[in-house]
């Protein structure tokens, strides 16, 4: 099992480029998450799927879009990238066995919004 | 809102036990988990309470006090490879799923 796989790993965009950001899981897992991390800081949620054909918006969804594609795949689009949007993404995948949630992260995508 | 406070930093000796704190301010809480971030790397999950107490894996026990608002997490025999950052999340029950929120995390320097 590969676990949670992101792709690309590293990106450079010149300001109002657009990108996608892909992720998949092979654990069969219900729900999906899309973080950042700022240098030094904690991850902060941009969406999440709780499920196949639903999205929700997180903490911070300004300047993102999503689309679950599938149940294995969960992807993040930026339509007009920024330098503020210039960050590592996580993406992660969750069972959601009643009254627990361990998530499991992929290795993240840097990127640079020049 | 939803706010979450840890230390920014801990330094402490190898072989020693050292003990993060989070403290948290949330509504629709379910539970608190603690994260192991190294440099460059991903986050893995440590631990999860959901209950008051303690639970205990191997050299980390993590403790929760939700009447507090509070929880901990212990590292005990600390080696060299435990330096990283340690991040608290609060659980938040949405509907039929669940979402974490993060604190800031705490840089942990382990010292020879």
């Amino acid at each position: 099992n590969a676990g949670v796989t992101q792709t690309p790993k590293f990106q450079v965009l010149k300001t109002g480029q657009s990108m996608t950001l892909q992720c998949a899981q092979d654990m069969n897992h219900n729900s999906m998450y899309w973080y950042r991390q700022d240098p030094g800081m904690g991850l902060r949620l941009i969406y999440y799927s709780a499920s196949e054909g639903t999205t929700d918006k997180g903490e911070v969804p300004n300047g993102y879009n999503v689309s679950r594609l599938n149940k294995r795949e969960f992807s993040l689009r930026l339509e007009s990238a920024a330098p503020s949007q210039t960050s590592v993404y996580f993406c992660a995948s969750t069972k959601d066995r009643q009254g627990y949630n361990e998530q499991f992260f992929g290795p993240g995508t840097r990127l640079t919004v020049l | 809102g939803q706010s979450l406070e840890q230390p920014s930093e801990v330094t402490a000796v190898e072989g020693a036990i050292v003990q993060i704190n989070c403290t948290y301010q949330t509504s629709g809480f379910y539970g608190l988990s603690w994260y192991q971030q190294h440099d460059g790397g991903a986050p893995t999950f440590l631990s999860y309470n959901a209950l008051d107490g303690l639970e205990e894996t191997g050299r980390f026990s993590s403790f929760l006090s939700r009447s507090d608002s509070y929880g901990y997490l212990l590292l005990q025999e600390l080696q060299m490879k435990d330096s990283a950052s340690y991040f608290c999340a609060v659980t938040l029950r949405m509907d039929s799923s669940y979402k974490l929120i993060f604190g800031s995390g705490t840089r942990l320097l382990v010292r020879p």
